[in-house]
Formats: structure tokens, sequence, C-alpha cells
């Protein structure tokens, strides 16, 4: 039972470049949102999604975009990368109110 | 609007002492409350968590927290501090809306 699968663990980006942070998640659950951590600000919501095809925005969006064309995926696109997007993103889902499940975390640094 | 805050952004305990980490939420609507851990570069473990029915919830190793309601608190306990619950501790509320709100955290240091 794989949970939430997270890739890649650690990446490196220069300024300006794109990438997309991926998560998968086996256990058939409507909700999956994505997190960013940064040292004494706890975990901001970035985007979340009730089921394939709904996304919306959460509390820092910006710099963003998502898709959830499957139950399975909902990956995070960063178009332009900027220092201020350094910083460690957590995906999870959920279904119903009792447990929410997070992904090991991808650690990104912009330069 | 939901928040959650979170007193005291660091707390440092001896080995043995008792553990006590601050939680208070700000809601209109019925609170689901969770407690996180996460350990150096790893990521967040469910300790425990509060939906409906008994205000004292018990979570794994050892520590329990107490929803109350008229304090609109989920302080998180443990009778007895371990070097191994050093760690960064996340208090988080999910309301109507089906977002999970989190805490700014509280890193638990635990000295011999």
């Amino acid at each position: 039972n794989a949970g939430v699968t997270q890739t890649p663990k650690f990446r490196i980006l220069k300024i300006g470049q794109s990438m997309t942070l991926q998560c998968t998640q086996d256990m058939n659950h409507n909700y999956m949102y994505w997190y960013r951590q940064d040292p004494g600000m706890g975990l901001k919501l970035i985007y979340y999604s009730v089921g394939a095809g709904i996304t919306d925005k959460g509390e820092v969006p910006n710099g963003y975009n998502v898709s959830r064309s499957t139950t399975e995926d909902f990956p995070l696109r960063l178009e332009l990368a900027a220092p201020s997007q350094t910083s460690v993103y957590f995906c999870a889902s959920r279904e119903g109110n009792y447990g929410y499940t997070f992904g090991s975390g991808t650690r990104l640094t912009v330069v | 609007a939901q928040s959650v805050t979170q007193l005291g952004s660091h707390v440092s305990v001896s080995e043995g002492a008792l553990v006590l980490l601050r939680c208070n939420y700000s809601s209109s609507v019925p609170p689901y409350l969770f407690w996180y851990v996460q350990y150096p570069n790893q990521g967040l473990q469910l300790l425990l968590k509060y939906t409906t029915g008994a205000t004292l919830v018990k979570g794994i190793n050892g520590f329990e927290a107490e929803f109350k309601k008229s304090e609109t608190s989920f302080h998180l306990t443990k009778p007895s501090a371990h070097m191994s619950d050093a760690a960064e501790y996340f208090c988080a509320f999910s309301g109507n809306t089906g977002k999970l709100i989190f805490g700014q955290g509280t890193t638990l240091q635990v000295k011999p």
C-alpha cells in the first residue's frame, strides 16, 4: 500500500526554469492537496482538488498551476521558478474528514 | 475566518518531564482537530485526531490531547518526555471547507 507518492524528492532549479512536481495516490481519494512548508510558517495550502476535473486555489496559489485529469494524479506546475518558491512541498489526500495522508515531500531549491 | 494558533514556536523540556504543546483554534463551525509530528527531513505523521465524541483523545507514542470547546483549545500532552520525542509538532484544523489549516508549528527540544 503505497499511499501518497511524490517525485522527485529533491530538485534544484535555476531562476526562470519550469518543472512539475508529481503526486500520485492509490487510495481512490477524491480530495487532494498541495502544501508548501517554510520555516516558522507551518504549511500553507497552494491548491486543492475535490475530484477529477475540479481544482481550486488555496492560500498561496501565485506562481503555481495544477491539473486533475484522474483521481490518482495531482501534479503541481511551476512555470517560471523564483527564489521565493524555494520550499518543501507536500502533497496530501483524504476521504471523509478523518484521514489526511501525506506524501514524503519534495525539497525544491531555486537558485 | 478559520485559523489555528500554536503558542510557542520552541518548547524545551528535560527528559522525563511533562510535555505540553498549546493549540488554539478559531472557527464558527464544529472543528475536526489534528496533531501531526515531523521528524527532521521527513514527512508528517498523524499523532492523533478529534472528530466527535470523547473530548480526550489518545494517540501514538503516549501522546494525548483534550478538546475544550469553551476554551477553543486542543493542547497536546505527554506525561514523560523521551529524547525520541524531539521533533516539530503541528496542530491542524479542518472545518466545513474540506481544507486542512495548520498552525505555525512548535519545535520540541528534549534535554538529557
